[in-house]
């Protein structure tokens, strides 16, 4: 069965460094998401990709987070100057279709310490 | 406000014994409703989903869930627990209109053997 992979499984860096999430989406889908769990919290929805831009995007979105879709496969999260309070389990998400009905397949999640 | 809540942080049963994992929303309409579980190191797996029609859903792993509408819940429920299922479920739900999963807090499921 198709799935959404996600590499590195778990990443170690420095407040104020730079980290790139890598996602491989099931690869006939078009809709791409990104979601976060802090320890302890709730899964949280951080931004939705179609068509090579970004659909919608929730207020921890801010300008620290990029994403992009270099080659067609990848799908990337980008934290340009990591906090704290970055720290979480990232998952990736796709889908074929946006329409709320559709399934979210979702990656494994990298998990993301920021020292 | 709109929300998704599971009220049981952590559930503990008996292997063999039936389990019901508690959900409400709170939602103008009814929202898509969806159940996931996630094993350790593992994704968050879709077990099922509702958006209209028959209640009383049917999903992986022999899990079923049933919509109440008059009492804004979701719960899910298996008639015999196996060990493997100890992991954390999350009720999450999407508005009408809408493509972005809002998820609970998560219930803990312990199975005892």
């Amino acid at each position: 069965e198709p799935e959404v992979t996600q590499t590195p499984s778990h990443q170690v860096t420095q407040m104020g460094q730079e980290v790139i999430l890598r996602c491989v989406p099931i690869s006939n889908h078009l809709y791409f998401y990104w979601y976060r769990q802090i320890l302890g919290q709730k899964v949280e929805f951080l931004v939705s990709f179609y068509n090579n831009e970004i659909s919608e995007k929730s207020e921890i979105f801010d300008d620290q987070f990029s994403v992009e879709r270099p080659d067609g496969s990848n799908f990337t999260l980008k934290i340009r100057s990591t906090k704290l309070e970055d720290s979480a389990m990232y998952f990736c998400a796709s889908s074929d279709n946006p329409v709320g009905q559709e399934t979210q397949y979702f990656g494994p999640g990298t998990r993301l310490l920021v020292l | 406000a709109q929300s998704v809540t599971q009220p049981d942080i952590h559930i503990t049963v008996s292997e063999g014994a039936s389990l019901e994992l508690r959900c409400n929303y709170s939602y103008g309409a009814t929202p898509y409703l969806f159940w996931y579980v996630q094993s350790p190191g593992q994704g968050l797996q879709l077990l099922l989903k509702y958006f209209s029609g028959d209640t009383l859903v049917q999903g992986i792993k022999g899990f079923e869930a049933e919509f109440k509408r008059s009492q804004s819940s979701f719960n899910l429920r298996k008639p015999s627990v196996h060990w493997s299922d100890a992991a954390e479920y999350f009720c999450a739900v999407v508005p009408r209109g809408g493509n972005k999963l809002t998820f609970g807090t998560g219930t803990q499921l312990k199975v005892e053997l």
